[in-house]
């Protein structure tokens, strides 16, 4: 049974940083792309990040570009978010999604329950 | 970027009846549309991939269809486990787009 478990999610002041961790088993990790998918309170759902099974290939929305970097660590079956220069605006649950493909086609198949981020000072 | 337009915003309807969400892109993304359903305090959950694929273990009352840039979700019979909010993804380039998202309410 596929199992993600975000963590890390906490209380930062503006411009501070935070790392958020998805642990993942119950399937071949490194053979999934892995994606983070933001909600703020009361919003709708908003993708942040991506990347490959490999690691090689990262991508971003244009909203935290420059300031967010994901990574992961294949060997310990890990996706990070590395989170710095925090804004208001950033406040949200942060739920690490793997990314399902059929030929062309993908989508988020399987989801954590989300860690909680709160920017405020 | 592609944009993504569900309607409507919210939908109270009884259980038992039909429902339709509808979404649209801003742009054509071919069959790459995803539908979610998202309970309060939940994660969403996947429902249909290339706009009508059903994915396991969802029940058959769901369904998708459309391509371009209309796509609808559609509930043939509405089970009060069904009250939710849904939402539609684009997958045809990155940035990923969501919906808004459509609340159905209990009438």
């Amino acid at each position: 049974e596929v199992h993600l478990v975000e963590s890390g999610g906490g209380l930062v002041q503006p411009g501070g940083s935070l790392r958020l961790s998805c642990a993942a088993s119950g399937f071949t990790f490194s053979s999934y792309a892995m994606s983070w998918v933001r909600q703020a309170p009361g919003k709708g759902l908003e993708w942040v990040s991506g990347i490959s099974g490999s690691g090689n290939s990262t991508y971003y929305a244009d909203s935290v570009k420059g300031r967010f970097t994901v990574s992961r660590d294949n060997s310990k079956n890990t996706l990070s978010l590395q989170m710095n220069s925090l804004r208001a605006e950033d406040t949200a649950v942060y739920f690490c999604a793997s990314v399902g493909r059929i030929q062309l086609w993908n989508y988020f198949d399987y989801w954590g329950q989300g860690t909680l981020v709160t920017v405020s000072s | 970027d592609i944009q993504m337009t569900q309607s409507p915003f919210s939908l109270s309807a009884s259980v038992g009846v039909r429902v339709t969400i509808t979404c649209r892109a801003s742009q054509s993304i071919r069959t790459y549309l995803n539908w979610y359903q998202q309970k309060p305090g939940r994660a969403p959950n996947l429902l249909i991939y290339a706009a009508s694929s059903l994915q396991s273990g969802v029940p058959s009352r769901f369904s998708g269809s459309g391509s371009g840039t209309d796509f609808t979700l559609t509930i043939s019979s509405l089970q009060p486990e069904d009250f939710a909010t849904y939402y539609c993804q684009q997958s045809y380039s990155t940035p990923y787009t969501f919906g808004q998202g459509t609340k159905l309410e209990i009438k």
